[in-house]
């Protein structure tokens, strides 16, 4: 059974920082990898999706990278700011289209 | 393109009765929709997948006579918890799957609270 998992639950950081959102899973035998924002109380953001055959994906401040060999994703925020609080989810996406969600990084950027 | 709205986006009814949740693809359509539920403070977990046309599937452990899944069109699934209790109590998301793209799209959530 797949398990996915993001280091570290909770993450206060400086504005103006980078930052980096760990996620891991157990099983390297996904389809795709993709990651959410979530605001309290409300539904999904779609942020990047990592194709298997991709290495990482790029919008704007955030680069997300994925080495399935080792079942590991991160995702950068460059510059960060403050409208960038929010819980942050990986999930994996296997071949037979589940996804399987992460535990989430709580993520506040302090003015 | 590719919005999923979901209704109603919050109710509150009493235990023991029932409440439909409506997940609808508005502009593509989605053969196969996915139901999740997410608890306080934890992350989203699948119920069940949805197949227009045909029967639900749900993931272990969770009652398939207690969340029943109908998805008549390829539009629309619904979501109806049947005698509700108060530990039914969650935030309910649905996703949509736009064929040829290979990508769930999600609804905005609907927030069941059971008293």
């Amino acid at each position: 059974k797949q398990e996915v998992t993001q280091i570290p639950a909770a993450l206060s950081v400086p504005e103006g920082e980078n930052l980096v959102l760990n996620c891991s899973f157990t099983d390297s035998a996904i389809y795709n990898l993709q990651w959410f924002r979530q605001d309290p109380g409300k539904g999904l953001t779609s942020l990047l999706l990592i194709q298997s055959s991709q290495r990482e994906q790029t919008s704007g401040r955030l680069n997300a990278s994925l080495d399935k060999s080792s079942g590991r994703s991160t995702l950068y925020i460059a510059a960060s700011q403050p409208g960038d609080s929010a819980t942050y989810l990986c999930a994996v996406i296997e071949l037979n289209e589940k996804l399987t969600f992460g535990t989430g990084t709580r993520l506040t950027i302090i003015p | 393109g590719a919005v999923v709205s979901q209704h109603p986006s919050r109710v509150i009814c009493k235990s023991g009765t029932s409440v439909k949740i409506e997940c609808r693809s508005l502009d593509f359509q989605a053969t196969t929709m996915f139901w999740y539920r997410q608890f306080p403070k934890q992350s989203l977990m699948l119920m069940a997948t949805s197949n227009e046309g045909s029967k639900a599937t749900y993931e272990q452990g969770v009652e398939k006579d207690k969340f029943l899944i109908n998805h008549a069109s390829l539009t629309l699934s619904t979501l109806t918890v049947t005698s509700a209790h108060p530990e039914d109590s969650s935030f309910y998301i649905c996703s949509a799957d736009r064929a040829g793209v290979n990508e769930q799209f999600f609804g905005p959530g609907t927030r069941l609270t059971v008293l």
